[in-house]
């Protein structure tokens, strides 16, 4: 099956400071997107890319997707300790206009300190 | 603002024993997904279901798995006869027609067997 690489796989940040992690595919996807799980909860969709090349802002949030369509980034500014969590994105395939499977990187655990 | 639900939070089961895992995937949603989460690993897909029917399902969806959509409502996986590694996090997830790259997702299922 198809392989998500993201990373990085953790990060400890201050309080303030800006956060950028992306994930690579070897295949394409037709749309990225990046999750955030809290401990013990179901992932929270941030932002969902669809279009190649597209950057899409959300709050404090940015995220692109690259333009081969093999890959995408996050970036978080001026982070606040809420931001804790695990940052997975997600490829989503088409398979037939039936399927939106999506297809998880291993995540990234983000640290922030007070 | 709606949501996926899902029941129980927390099931305890000895090996060999069936379980039924429920969701309420959002109202009009048409694409109903099971994915599971190792404790500590990645989210792993395990079966789309549209229409009534499965649409895909992954090499970890054998025979003892199955999935019903018994009413308009309610979605489930069945695990027929557990066994040790059948020990994860569930999640449902759905998507609706028309905006297919936004995937919700519940908040889990925590299945422990022992």
């Amino acid at each position: 099956g198809q392989q998500l690489n993201q990373s990085p796989q953790s990060m400890f940040i201050q309080e303030g400071e800006d956060v950028s992690m992306n994930c690579t595919s070897s295949s394409i996807f037709n749309t990225w997107l990046w999750y955030k799980q809290d401990p013990g909860e179901g992932p929270v969709l941030l932002i969902a890319l669809y279009k190649a090349g597209e950057l899409t802002s959300n709050g404090r949030l940015t995220a692109q997707f690259g333009i081969t369509r093999k890959d995408s980034f996050l970036n978080i500014s001026a982070s606040i300790p809420s931001d804790v969590g695990i940052y997975f994105c997600a490829g989503q395939e088409n398979s037939g206009g039936s399927n939106y499977k999506l297809t998880f990187g291993k995540g990234t655990l983000l640290t922030v300190n007070p | 603002e709606p949501e996926v639900t899902q029941t129980p939070s927390h099931q305890v089961t000895q090996m060999g024993q069936e379980v039924i895992l429920r969701c309420v995937p959002i109202s009009n949603h048409l694409y109903f997904y099971w994915y599971r989460q190792i404790l500590g690993q990645k989210v792993e897909f395990l079966v789309s279901f549209y229409n009534n029917e499965i649409s895909e399902k992954s090499e970890i969806f054998d025979d003892q798995f199955s999935v019903e959509r018994p009413d308009g409502s309610n979605f489930t996986l069945k695990i027929r006869s557990t066994k040790l590694e059948d020990s994860a996090m569930y999640f449902c997830a759905s998507n609706r027609q028309g905006v297919t790259y936004e995937q919700y997702f519940g908040p889990g299922t925590r299945l422990t067997v022992t």
